[in-house]
């Protein structure tokens, strides 16, 4: 099936700190989707890029779609508590079957 | 505007037994998906309905059928269970005429089997 490796795995970092993470995949997506997941919820979507090296916000997080189709990347700026979670990228390689990254772990140290 | 709703929020069956777990899409939504969660790992597609019919299945058994009624409501059905089958079950629901539209998660249903 499908992978979507994501990296890294977990991160700890203290509050106000920027974060970067990333996903590949190893077929072309042409939607990358990125969520966030928190304990004892479903999981909630931050961002959807759609076009190639597109760059999207939403408050202060920043995702790119990679110029090969084949990555996407998640930047969240200045950290805060709130922002603990597990963090995932998806998309569709084909047709409607969404596929799921491993998930990075997030947590902010005040 | 309501979410995605799912029911119930948690189940405790035994091995063999039959579950069956429940999904309201989002106002406005008319294509349902499941999924596995299992404990430290993504999401994993079980199938997608839309039209009352399965469009799309991911690598699952049999053991796993679903149905999805008029008002676009859906169940899934689980037989025979596994130790192996202790996970989340989410639900997402999306719109089928906007192709690769983010999908919406309900808060899904534990189901943990002794």
């Amino acid at each position: 099936g499908q992978q979507l490796n994501q990296s890294p795995q977990s991160m700890f970092i203290q509050e106000g700190e920027d974060v970067s993470m990333n996903c590949t995949s190893s077929s072309i997506f042409n939607t990358w989707l990125w969520y966030k997941q928190e304990p004892g919820e479903g999981p909630v979507l931050l961002i959807a890029l759609y076009k190639a090296g597109e760059l999207t916000s939403n408050g202060r997080l920043t995702a790119q779609f990679g110029i090969t189709r084949k990555d996407s990347f998640l930047n969240i700026s200045a950290s805060i508590p709130s922002d603990v979670g597990i963090y995932f990228c998806a998309g569709p390689p084909t047709g409607n079957q969404f596929y799921f990254g491993t998930g990075t772990s997030l947590t902010v140290i005040p | 505007d309501a979410g995605v709703t799912q029911s119930p929020t948690h189940l405790i069956k035994t091995r063999g037994q039959q579950v069956t777990l429940r999904c309201s899409p989002k106002s406005g939504h008319d294509t349902v998906s499941w999924y596995q969660q299992a404990l430290g790992q993504g999401p994993q597609f079980i199938f997608q309905y839309y039209e009352e019919e399965e469009r799309q299945r991911g690598n699952f058994p049999d053991r796993f059928s679903g149905h999805q009624f008029p008002n676009y409501s859906s169940e899934l059905n689980v037989n025979a269970l596994l130790l192996g089958d202790s996970a989340l079950y989410l639900c997402a629901s999306s719109l089928r005429g906007a192709p690769n539209q983010p999908q919406h998660f309900g808060d899904g249903t534990r189901l943990s089997i002794l």
